[in-house]
């Protein structure tokens, strides 16, 4: 079958470093995104991964192992507006389609 | 990576009613857009595919007769939630394939309400 967990909620401090963690069990594997969604609004795009290691863009990087089926996405110098949903979602091959988490809510505090 | 536009950006409407919501492809020739479905505090679930000049892929327990997607060009996709029920009050959101490892990229969503 096709699972993938991370954590229902999160929280942290403005100017910390916060880890949300994704493991997943799916047919096929053609990488693994993540995506940032604020209420309300629709996903955007943060980052990238197909091959294991870590891939960093600004604040945001992101790391996989395949072999573990983990995944992690690593925010820095956290700052209130990084205050939202993060859905971390693998394209399996299998099935040709994008398959969602449920999404990390992470509230940013002063 | 891509732009994509959605109209309405929300709709109320009566029960036994139905609505359609377009999703634009603004930069990009999409053969393929998929529509997905979002409950609240809930994850985003895939709907359909929708290919460009042929009849969309739908999955499993998504009624096609319910949902009508029409993808007649290469940068309109539609979807028409027939005889709306309450129950499918959601937010839909489109997005189109662009780019590294065809990252989806999705439009601003339609939030429906069905009294």
């Amino acid at each position: 079958g096709q699972n993938i967990d991370q954590p229902t909620e999160m929280t942290a401090t403005e100017g910390a470093i916060v880890q949300i963690n994704c493991t997943y069990q799916t047919s096929g594997f053609n990488g693994l995104f993540w995506y940032q969604q604020h209420a309300g609004e629709a996903p955007t795009f943060l980052s990238y991964n197909v091959l294991d290691g870590l891939e960093e863009k600004g604040r945001f990087s992101s790391f996989l192992s395949r072999s573990k089926g983990y995944s992690y996405l690593l925010l820095k110098e956290l700052q209130m507006k990084d205050s939202a949903s993060y859905l971390c979602a693998v394209y399996s091959g299998g099935y040709n389609k994008l398959i969602f988490g449920a999404g990390t809510r992470l509230a940013v505090h002063p | 990576g891509a732009v994509v536009s959605q109209h309405p950006s929300w709709v109320i409407c009566k029960s036994g009613t139905s609505v359609k919501i377009e999703c634009r492809s603004l930069d990009f020739q999409a053969t393929t857009m998929f529509w997905y479905r979002q409950f609240p505090k809930q994850s985003l679930m895939l709907m359909a595919t929708s290919n460009e000049g042929s009849k969309a892929t739908y999955e499993q327990g998504v009624e096609k007769d319910k949902f009508l997607i029409n993808h007649a060009s290469l940068t309109l996709s539609t979807l028409t939630v027939t005889s709306a029920h309450p129950e499918d009050s959601s937010f839909y959101i489109c997005s189109q394939q662009a780019g590294r490892a065809d990252t989806q990229y999705f439009g601003p969503g339609t939030r429906l309400t069905v009294l």
